[in-house]
């Protein structure tokens, strides 16, 4: 079974970067495409981009001037890296797997609440 | 704001059942596969469907999905009060180059 764990701060100060970094366990990163999503506090799900093994990106074209994701296959770990972080990016960050054909998510991390405060 | 329009809630009585629209367009849902999640409060979402009506293991038969068009169906047969959650459709928009979600569903029971 997948099991996907996000870990990184759970405080980021305004102007600065947030990064998160999703540990893969009972699969390998080496194929499948995974991925960020968030969700603001009482507000719906955001696809914030995705990796393959291989290294290629898609990223939201509302967010692609500001992140940054990046796989790292020998330790079964991808990571997030969202730049000049204001108040609207206070959100829960969800990690996750998006199937090659039809894209579908089929396993999500917990999710980490990371907000934007001085 | 998301390319995906869902009613913004629905609600019926236990055991009977319920029917949630997503509408998108010929980029997104009239071209790609659809995927429904359900968020039950306080946790991640959960894959009901997949590749428009497949459920994954584990998932039961209440739950179905259908598409036509540029719109898709998630229905709830037998409702139980564990099913009141927030419901997302799902898909890949080709002309944005993205994956998006529909703006979500709210179901009571």
């Amino acid at each position: 079974q997948v099991q996907l764990q996000e870990s990184g701060p759970g405080l980021v100060k305004p102007s600065e970067t947030l990064s998160l970094t999703c540990t893969v366990s009972g699969g390998s990163t080496s194929i499948y495409y995974w991925s960020w999503i968030r969700q603001p506090p009482g507000k719906g799900l955001e696809w914030i981009g995705y990796i393959y093994y291989s290294g290629s990106t898609k990223y939201n074209p509302s967010l692609k001037s500001r992140v940054t994701i990046s796989v790292d296959t020998s330790k079964n770990q991808f990571s997030l890296k969202l730049s000049s972080v204001t108040a609207a990016d206070t959100a829960v960050y969800y990690c996750a797997r998006q199937g090659e054909r039809s894209a579908e998510v089929d396993y999500w991390g917990q999710g980490t609440l990371v907000t934007v405060s001085s | 704001q998301s390319v995906l329009t869902q009613p913004p809630s629905v609600s019926a009585a236990p055991g009977q059942k319920v029917t949630i629209s997503c509408s998108g367009s010929s980029s997104n849902i009239g071209n790609n596969y659809v995927s429904w999640y359900q968020q039950l409060p306080g946790t991640a979402p959960k894959l009901l469907i997949c590749d428009n009506n497949e459920r994954p293991s584990g998932i039961p038969d209440r739950f179905s999905g259908s598409k036509s068009g540029t719109s898709a169906t998630l229905g709830i047969t037998g409702l139980q009060t564990g099913d009141e959650a927030h419901y997302y459709c799902g898909t890949w928009d080709g002309r944005l180059g993205a994956f998006v979600f529909g703006t979500g569903t709210k179901v009571t029971v």
